[in-house]
């Protein structure tokens, strides 16, 4: 079936750090792929995304691209804050059939010090 | 813009109690709708879904069951807790004709005691 493998963590970062979160999948066919950041005692929310191979997404600083080639989607941030900590999930989703829902990634707990 | 409300937002109950969580979400209709639990060490996991009024899909055997009896109403339950069903749950939604993004309410902490 399909899977998201990503870095556990957690990883601890000094402020203004250059930051990767790998992120690889196995799926068939073609899916679209996102980061979701969690924030402590909130739910999830959407950071980027790529529906296609080569496309990259990018929000907030935060980019990833989708490389089909090596099955992967790995964030990036140049220079994180610390207002960056928080839980980051990678997902992947197939359109069509079945669950229609997202597989994750067991997350990574990022954590920026000042 | 859609949103999606869920309450309560933190709950304890005793093993062996009953259950009801309710997600309603605004904006948007006939959305598809998701449970998911995010138990400790174990990520995100999908528990059932929704395509419209009354019709439900399980992906995992269990002690908890899911209902839609409006559109945009979709209720988590169980009859009696256990334990291992203490964790996050979150309710989520996917839109109807505008691509493939899966949106997530605030979620509701469930902690068995």
């Amino acid at each position: 079936g399909d899977s998201v493998t990503q870095m556990e963590g957690p990883v601890t970062l000094s402020e203004e750090a250059f930051l990767t979160i790998n992120c690889t999948y196995t799926a068939t066919g073609y899916p679209s792929l996102f980061w979701y950041v969690q924030y402590p005692g909130e739910g999830l929310q959407l950071l980027l995304k790529a529906t296609k191979a080569d496309d990259k997404g990018s929000n907030k600083g935060f980019e990833a691209t989708y490389r089909k080639e090596t099955t992967s989607f790995h964030l990036e941030k140049g220079s994180v804050q610390v207002s960056d900590s928080a839980v980051y999930f990678c997902a992947l989703r197939k359109s069509g059939g079945g669950a229609d829902g997202l597989t994750f990634g067991k997350g990574t707990h990022l954590i920026i010090q000042p | 813009s859609q949103t999606i409300h869920q309450w309560p937002a933190t709950l304890v109950q005793p093993v062996g109690s009953p259950l009801s969580l309710e997600c309603t979400v605004e904006g948007t209709s006939n959305p598809n709708l998701y449970w998911y639990r995010q138990a400790a060490g174990r990520g995100l996991q999908l528990l059932f879904y929704s395509v419209g009024i009354g019709q439900i899909s399980s992906e995992v055997p269990q002690n908890l069951s899911a209902s839609r009896p409006q559109d945009r109403q979709f209720i988590l339950s169980s009859k009696k807790l256990l334990l291992s069903d203490s964790g996050f749950y979150l309710c989520a939604l996917k839109e109807r004709g505008t691509g493939n993004t899966i949106y997530f309410g605030e979620g509701s902490w469930l902690t068995v005691v």
